[in-house]
Parts: structure tokens; sequence; C-alpha cells
């Protein structure tokens, strides 16, 4: 089951701060973040494990709250360079396999002057 | 440098001529995957690779082969393509298949199919 990501799209503009968040209906793992910028390649933002775990990247970080089956990615005083489609994947076993890792659709984050 | 190649990068061609795309890594990962990219659908995971000779389905697997004879190259293959197999279609590689390690994806391949 692909994860739902909210919201699909967000405008920002230069110093704002913005949650995306991953929701799943199954026990999750791990949780990873991906920025795509518009005809590149996925990147990858960081990996969070089941724990609770936080992790940051810069100015972006990321929570992981493996009973709510939820991962939340704050930007925060966003630059120009944020922006992108933002992917979530999730395992979808849970167990650590990493063989059904599955995306969801996507967050559009456009961050204006 | 570590690196995902795939090729092409770009590819027009007509139904039911069969076609490759390869995809080479250089980092000795043992875990491979292909997606497919579609507006408004995500990444949808194709096939992946475990190690080499071991390979399984992704979510759409329909109309697609793979194989992983060498640790480094997992091709895909497309025997007789359709037109909704126009697609953007990425490769990629993590060190392992357990969910802790980060997957490298390719540029990409732009496949379309008249």
């Amino acid at each position: 089951q692909q994860p739902v990501q909210s919201p699909q799209a967000v405008i920002l503009r230069e110093g704002e701060d913005a949650v995306i968040n991953c929701s799943s209906s199954k026990a999750l793992y791990s949780v990873h973040w991906y920025r795509q910028k518009h005809g590149e390649a996925p990147v990858f933002l960081m990996i969070l494990l089941n724990g609770g775990e936080q992790k940051g990247h810069e100015k972006i970080s990321a929570s992981f709250n493996e009973k709510k089956q939820q991962s939340s990615l704050y930007l925060t005083a966003s630059q120009l360079s944020y922006s992108g489609t933002y992917f979530c994947g999730t395992g979808r076993n849970y167990g650590g396999s990493q063989g059904n890792l599955i995306f969801g659709k996507g967050t559009k984050l456009s961050v204006k002057p | 440098e570590a690196q995902v190649t795939q090729n092409p990068r770009y590819l027009i061609t007509v139904t039911g001529k069969k076609l490759t795309v390869t995809c080479s890594q250089n980092m000795n990962h043992e875990y491979m995957s292909w997606y497919r990219q579609d507006p408004g659908l995500g990444l949808r995971q194709i096939y992946y690779s475990m190690n080499v000779e071991v390979t399984d389905k992704g979510d759409v697997p329909e109309g697609y082969k793979v194989s992983r004879k060498e640790k480094r190259n997992f091709p895909l293959i497309l025997e007789s393509p359709s037109p909704n197999q126009t697609s953007l279609y990425f490769c990629a590689s993590s060190l392992g298949g357990e969910g802790n390690q980060p997957q490298h994806f390719g540029d990409g391949t732009r496949l379309s199919i008249l």
C-alpha cells in the first residue's frame, strides 16, 4: 500500500517554514526521504528508523512516529534551492527488507523569492 | 566517481520492437531496483534484486523482464513494448536490502513507445 503524502503541493516565500507528512497503513521499519528537482533524479535526504528517531540535514529535519505509522519532514527558513518534489519511501514489510520499498506520490514544493 | 549509469537517456521506438535499458553501478552495491515515474503517480517499483541471480517483482512488473548475472549490472528488458510503457524510468542501487540504506538513482531514461 502506497504511503499517503500531504499536502500534495505547497507554495512558500523564501524564509517560510513547511511540513510534509507521510502516513502508512502498515507498520514501518524505516522511512526514506528524497527530493527530486524537475528533470533530475531523486536525491537522498535522510532515512529514519523506528524508535521515534529524529534526524536533521542543514535546515531540513524529520521525525518518525512508529505508533502513528507516520513521518514528517520539516523545512525551516526555506531557500529557493528547496524547490522540488519530495518523496517519502517506506518499507512494505516490517522487519527491514527494503525489497519492497514503496514511494508516496510526492509533494511539490515551490519556494518563491 | 560513485554513480549509477543508465543508457540510453532517451529513446523513441515503436510498439513491439524489443528494447533493453541498461543500468550499471560502480559502488559494489548488492541491491538494485527499477522504477517508473508517471505524472501524479510517483515512483512505482517494477523489479528489484537483492543480489546476483536474485530478483523479484515490484508493484508494476507486467511487460518487463530483468536479469542480474553480474553484481554491477541490472538491465531492464521490454520484450514487446506498448504505448502504456511510455514513461520515465529510474534505476537505483543501495549497499544492501535492509531499510537503513539510502538508494542512489541513475539519471533516468525517458522512453516513448509509439
